[in-house]
């Protein structure tokens, strides 16, 4: 079956504990995304990757970091959380850049407190 | 980030009616527009992607069709059902690197 996986789907973490939201995508996509969902805003990007070893910033990148080492995985880093990272994270993956359908993950909910 | 606007923020209609959103974005430097369907504790699920001003595309009862050069686009949902409430993003493309959304307009279908 064609999807996009993340773990966890839910996670408590105190502040400045480093921790890793792994995304893996089994479609070959070349494209893959972050985006974080907050009450009352749209889905904003965090990252992209447009193939293995090519990452770019998003609109609001800081505090997190991201890896692109195999064309199915993209991890997103948070190296020291803090607590306006509490958000809905998803990731997405689409065939390529450009005008084609993305498919999203599950969904973490990560709190911090 | 580019202005997306939805609107509205939210409906809720009976079973059977015939309802309609709107997606309003950037008419200069477009790429794409997409549309996902988001049911509660799922995730985002693609309905239409649209690239050309004009383009009408039909998924059952649900269709969507787009202008660029007035920079909107409709969602039509055709005698709705309870199965339909679900959160409906719009997302523009401009450079094809990024999908930027708009906030969603939320559907309730009571029967």
């Amino acid at each position: 079956e064609a999807q996009v996986t993340q773990n966890p789907r839910y996670l408590i973490t105190v502040t400045g504990k480093k921790l890793t939201v792994t995304c893996s995508q089994n479609m070959n996509h070349e494209y893959m995304s972050w985006y974080r969902q907050d009450p009352g805003l749209g889905l904003r990007q965090i990252y992209y990757s447009m193939n293995v070893e090519v990452t770019d910033k998003g609109d609001v990148p800081e505090g997190y970091k991201v890896s692109r080492k195999e064309k199915r995985n993209f991890p997103l880093i948070l190296e020291s959380p803090s607590p306006n990272q509490t958000s809905l994270y998803f990731c997405a993956s689409s065939l390529q850049t450009g005008g084609t359908e993305a498919f999203f993950g599950q969904g973490t909910r990560l709190t911090v407190v | 980030i580019l202005n997306v606007e939805q609107s509205p923020q939210s409906l809720h209609v009976q079973e059977g009616d015939s309802t309609n959103f709107t997606c309003s974005f950037p008419s200069s430097n477009f790429y794409a527009l997409h549309w996902y369907r988001w049911e509660t504790a799922k995730s985002p699920e693609a309905l239409f992607v649209m690239t050309l001003n004009g383009d009408e595309k039909k998924k059952g009862r649900i269709s969507a069709t787009l202008n660029t050069k007035e920079g909107y686009s409709y969602l039509y949902i055709k005698g709705s059902q309870p199965e339909d409430s679900a959160t409906y993003l719009c997302a523009f493309e401009d450079s094809g690197y990024a999908l930027n959304f708009g906030k969603g307009t939320s559907l309730l279908v009571t029967p």
